[in-house]
């Protein structure tokens, strides 16, 4: 199946500076859905883009769907301690096919 | 609103021994997936329902794995029997299947442990 590129990896912040992560990917999507998971919890979601371009804030995060429709953006301005977690793109085709990337560990130092 | 069900949370099994977990939806949704999630990696998916068909089971490994919806609403995924490698989290989501607004929401995950 479609392969999302989530980068990157890992990241080591300093509590209140801004974070930006992306996910891209050689096929086109309807929809891109950022997700954030805790320890022992599934995968909750953050923000769900629908259209190419589009610009959505929620609080503190920023996430875009890119006008090629192949990639997506989440930032994360001044970072807090509960930031800490892991990130996950998750892209979905017309027919309800929704795949993940492999995401990315945020870590927030005080 | 309760939210997507999973149980159980936690199962400790000796490989070659069969386990079940159980998944109740988000009441009305029609559309009911089971992943798969390795440590540090994203969720895999195994299969996806829509009401009580199986419409994506491709990634589902047949031999070992079943997975049932009899009644469109509830859903429960078999292992028998059991590998060291299937030790895993098993998450169960849901979602209206609306393409053009299509949210899942999760459960909390079943970890299995394979010994």
């Amino acid at each position: 199946g479609q392969q999302l590129n989530q980068s990157p990896q890992s990241m080591f912040i300093q509590e209140g500076e801004d974070v930006s992560m992306n996910c891209t990917s050689s096929s086109i999507f309807n929809t891109w859905l950022w997700y954030k998971q805790e320890p022992g919890e599934g995968p909750v979601l953050l923000i769900a883009l629908y259209k190419a371009g589009e610009l959505t804030s929620n609080g503190r995060l920023t996430a875009q769907f890119g006008i090629t429709r192949k990639d997506s953006f989440l930032n994360i301005s001044a970072s807090i301690p509960s930031d800490v977690g892991i990130y996950f793109c998750a892209s979905l085709r017309w027919n309800n096919d929704m795949r993940f990337g492999a995401g990315t560990r945020l870590t927030v130092k005080p | 609103e309760a939210g997507v069900v999973q149980s159980p949370r936690y199962k400790i099994i000796e490989k070659k021994q069969p386990v079940a977990f159980w998944c109740n939806p988000i009441s009305g949704h029609n559309t009911l997936y089971w992943y798969l999630q390795n440590l540090g990696q994203g969720p895999e998916l195994l299969i996806r329902y829509e009401n009580e068909e199986a419409v994506d089971d491709s990634q589902l490994p047949k031999d070992r794995f079943s997975a049932e919806r009899l009644k469109g609403v509830d859903s429960t995924l078999k292992i028998q029997p059991a590998e060291l490698g299937d030790s895993a989290v098993y998450l169960c989501a849901s979602s209206l299947g609306d393409p053009g607004a299509n949210v899942l929401t999760f459960g909390a995950g079943s970890r299995l442990t394979v010994l």
